[in-house]
């Protein structure tokens, strides 16, 4: 299974970009990246995900390496409801369905 | 439309009690989701339902018992639950097609007395 790796927290200023790194060194060719946040108590919320290329939506922008071993999600103009954890996931195994792998993810707090 | 929906938000009960958890989309998913986070913790998968066929077992104990009665509804039957079975029990669902996107409910908080 490919894990992810994650700094465990981050600031950030209100208004200036979030820059989310995510390593995932032993992810398989077929595999993406997902990136979803979780604010206080509520439940997941997807943002983005992608295979190789770079995406962006009206979220964020995901960038991911050439070699497809890390990735970082960029949050352009981040807000106080940016405050959440963070998660970057691989999704496992090649079944139409597809299991979500979380990790412990990135606490951002997001300061005015 | 992107929304799951879970009932109750919160529940109680005791450790004898028989309670029901429901979660429903209106999105066509074909794939519906059982997870179970604990304070701190990221989300476990517990359940994972595919054309209303139990595909995935994450070797759950069997007081937790999981039904999709139809494609746009999942249930969690609870039963002789233990304290440490208090948790947000998270439902999400998915096309069920190779690109998958999970989208996720609000979650049941449960405390188990």
């Amino acid at each position: 299974d490919a894990k992810t790796t994650q700094p465990p927290s981050m600031d950030c200023a209100e208004g200036r970009a979030a820059n989310l790194p995510c390593n995932h060194s032993t992810i398989s060719g077929n595999e993406y990246v997902y990136w979803y946040r979780q604010i206080h108590s509520q439940g997941p919320q997807y943002i983005i995900h992608g295979l190789k290329n770079n995406e962006t939506n009206e979220m964020a922008s995901l960038i991911i390496t050439e070699d497809r071993k890390s990735s970082t999600l960029i949050l352009p103009h981040a807000t106080l409801r940016d405050t959440a954890v963070y998660y970057c996931i691989v999704r496992v195994g090649t079944d139409s369905w597809g299991k979500l792998q979380f990790g412990a993810g990135t606490q951002v707090v997001v300061t005015p | 439309d992107t929304e799951v929906t879970q009932t109750p938000k919160h529940l109680v009960m005791g450790m004898t009690n028989k309670k029901s958890l429901k979660c429903e989309q209106h999105m066509g998913h074909r794939a519906m989701y059982w997870y179970k986070q604990k304070a701190k913790k990221p989300p476990e998968l517990m359940f994972v339902y595919s054309y209303e066929k139990l595909s995935i077992n994450e070797s759950v104990p069997s007081r937790f018992s999981p039904e999709c009665p139809n494609s746009s509804l999942l249930n969690l039957h609870l039963h002789a639950l233990q304290p440490e079975d208090s948790a947000l029990y998270l439902c999400a669902s998915s096309r069920g097609t190779n690109q998958e996107t999970q989208y996720f409910g609000p979650g049941t908080r449960l405390l188990v007395l």
